[in-house]
């Protein structure tokens, strides 16, 4: 069964450091959106993106934050400065087409500002 | 705007015993879809349900099933005859048609069976 995938599974950085955490969504999938998790807490949305720009982003996605989808396959998030605040688990999902359809979550990425 | 509240922050149960975890939901939107999801200790989001907001039928999957009430917003969900494998925290979430199809997840809520 096709799955989303992540990279890394942990990556640990110093603050100030830019860090870009990969995604692959599965191939047939239209949209494409990062979600964060502070240790303990719920699931927040940063940012949707769908027919190669932004569609939707929260008040956390800040200039700090990019996404991109360099290619075919690769949805990347990118923390251009990072604050000791953005230690967090960054999950990708995606969704097929219609807005009926499920979002499919990644395995997520542990990022660790120290 | 969008919200979920669940209001239960941790249960604790013994093995075979039923539990319900509750989600009351806000939004504006008259065309929505409701989730639930599990987050096991190894720290993924698994999909467990979807529901959308014309659908009012209950559904069961095995030992799981999920009370939807529109006249109340919640979406309640039901574990039977509970298992130390169902030890997680779950969340349920929220999305609609006018806000981009983004999810808005509740707290959600830490359940722990004991054998």
């Amino acid at each position: 069964e096709p799955e989303v995938t992540q990279t890394p599974s942990h990556q640990v950085t110093q603050m100030g450091q830019e860090v870009i955490l990969r995604c692959v969504p599965i191939s047939n999938h239209l949209y494409f959106y990062w979600y964060r998790q502070i240790l303990g807490q719920k699931v927040e949305f940063l940012v949707s993106f769908y027919n190669n720009e932004i569609s939707e982003k929260s008040e956390i996605f800040d200039d700090q934050f990019s996404v991109e989808r360099p290619d075919g396959s690769n949805f990347t998030l990118k923390i251009r400065s990072t604050k000791l605040e953005d230690s967090a688990m960054y999950f990708c999902a995606s969704r097929p087409r219609a807005s009926t359809d499920t979002q499919y979550f990644g395995p997520g990425t542990r990022l660790t500002v120290l | 705007a969008q919200k979920v509240t669940q209001a239960q922050t941790e249960i604790s149960v013994v093995e075979k015993e039923d539990v319900t975890l509750d989600c009351v939901y806000e939004t504006r939107d008259t065309t929505y879809y409701l989730f639930w999801y599990k987050q096991p200790p190894s720290g993924e989001l698994v999909f467990l349900i979807r529901r959308n907001s014309f659908d009012e039928q209950n559904e069961i999957s095995g030992r799981y099933s999920w009370n939807f009430q529109k006249s109340t917003s919640s979406f309640n969900f039901t574990i039977t005859a509970s298992q130390v494998v169902d030890s997680a925290v779950y969340f349920c979430a929220l999305s609609a048609n006018n806000a981009g199809n983004m999810l808005t997840f509740g707290g959600g809520t830490r359940l722990m069976v004991k054998p």
